[in-house]
């Protein structure tokens, strides 16, 4: 059973609007990851937060995207000024090193 | 540079057959894990198995396999009597501690299964 729950499973914005998608774990884990896929593509990493700070991220992961912790127990990944191609499923993800599941994902549709 | 590879894009099969999925990975890390997931048609990431840098130990699971050898860097996966439910997209992905364990994900590999 994935130990992380998402929300919102879908959401549809307009272009230039900000979005906040949202990761809950049952537990306590120190490690939180992003991923990004994009229809009909791989799955491809964003960001990884440990300990309340970011300790990696990619290319992708640009000035417009930004991960807080907001109160110790969510996690969220901002998106500031969405455009149509941040199109895509997001997934929140815990430490591979304890148990790598995934969490449902969010559906992020720009129109 | 891929550092995981999935050279089958897409494999059709008859519900029954064996079906193997490949799996080649590159990697400069002594410490690394590798994994498979499926994604079925609905969208989420379901977690099959994790397999650690030092533990060469094929793995099976029902009808499910793997195949680890580091001497070729693949990581194969083998379903047997394959079923309709199998029909899925499956990631090979590589998490190496040099870039903080992050999974890095192969392309996918569409899996059908007719019956």
């Amino acid at each position: 059973e994935p130990e992380v729950t998402q929300t919102p499973s879908h959401q549809v914005t307009q272009m230039g609007q900000e979005v906040i998608l949202r990761c809950v774990p049952i537990s306590n884990h120190l490690y939180f990851y992003w991923y990004r896929q994009i229809l009909g593509q791989k799955v491809e990493f964003l960001v990884s937060f440990y300990n309340n700070e970011i300790s990696e991220k990619s290319e992708i992961f640009d000035d417009q995207f930004s991960v807080e912790r907001p109160d110790g127990s969510n996690f969220t990944l901002k998106i500031r000024s969405t455009k149509l191609e941040d199109s895509a499923m997001y997934f929140c993800a815990l430490s591979p090193r304890d148990e790598a599941f995934f969490g449902q994902g969010t559906r992020l549709t720009v129109v | 540079a891929q550092k995981v590879t999935q050279a089958q894009t897409e494999i059709s099969v008859v519900e029954k057959e064996d079906v193997t999925l490949d799996c080649v990975y590159e990697t400069r890390d002594t410490t690394y894990y590798l994994f498979w997931y499926k994604q079925p048609p609905s969208g989420e990431l379901v977690f099959l198995i994790r397999r650690n840098s030092f533990d060469e130990q094929n793995e099976i699971s029902g009808r499910y396999s793997w195949n680890f050898q580091k001497s070729t860097s693949s990581f194969n996966f083998t379903i047997t009597a394959s079923q309709v439910v199998d029909s899925a997209v499956y990631f090979c992905a590589l998490s190496e501690a040099n870039s903080g364990y992050a999974l890095n994900f192969g392309k996918g590999t569409s899996l059908l299964v007719t019956p």
